[in-house]
This record gives C-alpha cells, sequence and structure tokens, in this order.
C-alpha cells in the first residue's frame, strides 16, 4: 500500500521570498507522483508530475519539484512566491501499472502575506 | 489540459430529498472517473471509482445505495446523493482519468449544502 506524507499543515511566507513544500511518500513499487494546487472553492489544478526521465520536474506557475528515491520524496519548490500562490497544495502517489487511482497528502496550505 | 465540467457548482437541499451531480469530460473519452468529498480544511477522500458501462466501486464505508454513481457515457458520469441529510454536506469533486498520461483532470467541484 502506498501513502503520502505532507509534514507542513501551513506554511507561511512572505511575498518574494522562496518557499520549499515537503512531500514523502512511502510504496512497495515504483511510483508516479504529483503535486495538485487547490484555490478556495475549485477544484484541483495539476501543477507538475513525475512519471520517469529526469528528476527534477518543472510545472507550471514557476514551481518544480525533485523526486529523490532514496528519501523517498517529492518537494515542491519555488524561488520567488506571489500573493496569488496563497493556496492548498496537495501531493499525491500512484503506482505505474495499478488501478491509477492516487492517495493524495493532507495537504499544506501556503499563506503568502505581503 | 483537458477540461472537466460539473453541475450544478452549488446546491442547496432540504433533509429527505435526492440530488443530482453531473461530471463531464468535455476534450476527451473517460473510460474511468472518480468522485471524491472534501470536508473543509481536509484533504480528498475518494469515495467510489466509476467505470462507463460498469457499476461503481467504492470504498470502504461508503454507502453505495446512498451515493448512486452512473457511468452511462464516455463523456458523463453522475453522483446523486439520496435522502440528504445535513451531514452529507460537503464539497464533491469529481475528475476523469486519461490513461494514456496517467493524468487526472479534476471538475471544479460542487458545493452541497443540506438544510
Amino acid at each position: 500500500a502506498q501513502s503520502v506524507t505532507q509534514l507542513d499543515s501551513q506554511v507561511p511566507v512572505f511575498e518574494e521570498a522562496p518557499v520549499e513544500l515537503r512531500c514523502n511518500y512511502s510504496s512497495s513499487v515504483s511510483v508516479y507522483l504529483f503535486w495538485y494546487v487547490q484555490y478556495p472553492n475549485q477544484g484541483l489544478q495539476l501543477l507538475l508530475k513525475y512519471l520517469s526521465g529526469s528528476t527534477l520536474v518543472k510545472g507550471i506557475n514557476g514551481f518544480e519539484a525533485e523526486f529523490n528515491k532514496s528519501q523517498t520524496s517529492f518537494h515542491l519548490r519555488k524561488p520567488s512566491v506571489h500573493i496569488s500562490d496563497t493556496a492548498e497544495y496537495f501531493c499525491a502517489v500512484s503506482e505505474p501499472g495499478g488501478s491509477y487511482i492516487p492517495t493524495f497528502g493532507r495537504g499544506t496550505s501556503l499563506i503568502v502575506h505581503p | 489540459g483537458a477540461v472537466v465540467s460539473q453541475h450544478p457548482s452549488r446546491v442547496i437541499c432540504k433533509s429527505g430529498t435526492s440530488v443530482k451531480i453531473e461530471c463531464r469530460s468535455l476534450d476527451f473519452q473517460a473510460t474511468t472517473m472518480f468522485w471524491y468529498r472534501q470536508f473543509p480544511k481536509q484533504s480528498l477522500m475518494l469515495m467510489a471509482t466509476s467505470n462507463e458501462g460498469s457499476k461503481a466501486t467504492y470504498e470502504q464505508g461508503v454507502e453505495k445505495d446512498k451515493f448512486l454513481i452512473n457511468h452511462a457515457s464516455l463523456t458523463l458520469s453522475t453522483l446523486t446523493v439520496t435522502s440528504a441529510h445535513p451531514e452529507d454536506s460537503s464539497f464533491y469533486i469529481c475528475s476523469a482519468l486519461d490513461r494514456g498520461t496517467h493524468e487526472q483532470y479534476f471538475g471544479p467541484g460542487t458545493r452541497l449544502t443540506v438544510t
């Protein structure tokens, strides 16, 4: 069985500062990894995904994430955040060749202060 | 990316009535769709997997007779909350799976309030 841990429930940061949102997973097989963003009262939007290949994945809105197999991590980073990045961020993992059903982390609320 | 729509976006109903929520994939055919429920400040809870042309697969603890799912076509899945109660009030989100890209495309969600 797979699981996802997002250690930080809330991350406050000032505008234009860098940010890292942490995600660790556990799985007995190889994985697909995803980061989603959710703005208030909206569905989820895919930021980026790792399926295979380069461990550094670049996504939309200036976000990137690095897959670290040895540390079973997939942390999300952005070098300079904007007020508009304030949202809920979810990390998810699924297993290739499986049911495609991802397991979601509990989410991290990113709060960008002016 | 692909677009998934949900209708209605918000619905208020009285206790004891039934509510239908539609989920449509607008630009690709989705053999598999998922229905999630999200409580405030919490993650998504998978309720069921909807497969076109067959019965939905429900997660443990989800009442299939209360949450009726129909996936009658490759672009439409519906969730009907039957005999709704205030505790069914929640944010319901659907997603459609693109097996080619291994990506789920999420709908904008439906806010259900049962009074």
